[in-house]
């Protein structure tokens, strides 16, 4: 099914450890970002990406890395996971013509 | 304040009741779209909306733009309809494509 794949579905880090959020879209929407979900907020963007090539921050990238390895595939690296960082991350896509929307299925990483 | 604010926070209906939900917002926007997020799970768009008025099944969506207010109705309410549903706007100009985010509206739809 055509759609936006997200790897892990949950995970549960120990402070100090490392992991990276796969995200893969099949529709070749040239944008994709990475949000996180915390009660009571709303989604907020850590990064993004408008194109392959492009990388920019979003409005919380502290503690994150990303990588577009290429236009399907985009990365979010956490270096040194925080408790601050338990969250549901989700990864998106958009194509930039017709505005349509894409979500993954989330990942939901606690941090102990 | 929040540059999107949804209302009420919290909804809760008896099945078949008509269900208004509202997102005003204060920014110029280029698209707004309405989200759905059942507990626990996946984000669904449901709608995107530039102008005007969209229907799909039991749900539908309007916009005003000169108000900057958009609703969200769902007739003949359903217990499957429970769930987080989500306003969130594409701000004009750039050359980016970042939504916006309401903090969402947790309806519960009771049989």
């Amino acid at each position: 099914n055509a759609g936006v794949t997200q790897t892990p579905k949950f995970q549960v880090l120990k402070t100090g450890q490392s992991m990276t959020l796969q995200c893969a879209q099949d529709m070749n929407h040239n944008s994709m970002y990475w949000y996180r979900q915390d009660p009571g907020m709303g989604l907020r963007l850590i990064y993004y990406s408008a194109s392959e090539g492009t990388t920019d921050k979003g409005e919380v990238p502290n503690g994150y890395n990303v990588s577009r390895l290429n236009k399907r595939e985009f990365s979010l690296r956490l270096e040194s996971a925080a408790p601050s960082q338990t969250s549901v991350y989700f990864c998106a896509s958009s194509d930039r013509g017709s505005y349509g929307y894409t979500f993954g299925s989330g990942t939901r990483l606690t941090v102990v | 304040k929040n540059e999107v604010e949804q209302s009420p926070q919290n909804l809760t209906a008896q099945e078949g009741e008509f269900i208004t939900i509202n997102c005003s917002y204060s920014v110029g926007i280029s698209a707004l779209h309405w989200l759905q997020q059942h507990p626990g799970g996946g984000i669904v768009s449901l709608f995107m909306l530039s102008s005007g008025k969209k229907k799909h099944g039991r749900l539908i969506a309007t916009i005003n733009i000169q108000e900057k207010h958009s609703s969200l109705h769902i007739t003949a309410s359903h217990p499957r309809d429970s769930a987080v549903y989500i306003c969130a706007v594409r701000s004009n100009g750039g050359s980016n494509y970042k939504l916006t985010f309401g903090k969402g509206t947790l309806l519960t739809v009771n049989p």
